[in-house]
């Protein structure tokens, strides 16, 4: 079975942009969050979708949006791209949501480089 | 806000040794621990997990301890062999959602 699938892989943008990073989840996995991990630190939350609703967001401007699509996909979105926007961007589904020991999955990430 | 850290960033080993990597914890509300491997151009990949009504929990090769009392969560890694090689995360979820907070990461090097 495929695991978590992100596109692209590689992206570069110039400041001032927008982006749209694509996740594809674990078949039957109903959740997705999405994380940022900038080199050298851990993994930061910016959201989870669960059958289609928003249901938590980190501490991240409103330049930062996402939606999750009728087959559990997702997609996040950047406007307005700062160079401190340059980190790689995790996507993690998971098969539930609300028990609060949901396992995690997460995919290999696209590494944005804003210039 | 509370955060998940980490003691030490690099951590070097022989092969065949035994690695403990440590990782404190601030927030007592916690009830949900994970520790992730992250390979140099890879995702986190899920190691173990355990829930804070636990004190110890075993996989293959590897032990997760829980000490509530002093907050504090470690990873031993049986016999290290060189694909150990990785970052190695704790995390912990605070709630009914699946938001985890992450430490900054301990680097485990194998040495042959």
């Amino acid at each position: 079975d495929a695991g978590v699938t992100q596109s692209p892989t590689h992206l570069i943008k110039t400041r001032g942009q927008h982006v749209t990073l694509r996740c594809s989840p674990i078949s039957g996995h109903k959740s997705v969050s999405w994380y940022q991990q900038v080199l050298g630190q851990g993994p930061q939350f910016i959201f989870q979708y669960y059958e289609k609703e928003e249901r938590g967001r980190g501490n991240f401007p409103d330049r930062f949006s996402a939606r999750q699509f009728p087959n559990y996909s997702s997609e996040l979105n950047v406007n307005a791209l700062l160079l401190g926007d340059s980190a790689l961007y995790l996507c993690a589904s998971s098969l539930e949501w609300g028990s609060g020991n949901e396992k995690l999955f997460f995919g290999s990430g696209t590494q944005l480089s804003v210039l | 806000g509370e955060s998940v850290g980490l003691h030490l960033p690099t951590l070097s080993v022989q092969e065949g040794d035994n690695s403990i990597i440590n990782c404190a914890y601030s927030n007592s509300a916690s009830d949900y621990f994970i520790w992730y491997k992250q390979e140099s151009g890879k995702g986190p990949q899920f190691i173990i997990d355990i829930r804070s009504n636990m004190d110890k929990r075993q996989g293959q090769r590897v032990t997760v301890l829980l000490n509530k009392t002093v907050k504090h969560l470690s990873l031993q890694i049986a016999a290290t062999q060189p694909g150990d090689s990785a970052v190695y995360f704790c995390a912990e979820n605070t709630g009914t959602a699946s938001k985890l907070t992450f430490g900054t990461g301990t680097r485990l090097q194998v040495m042959l």
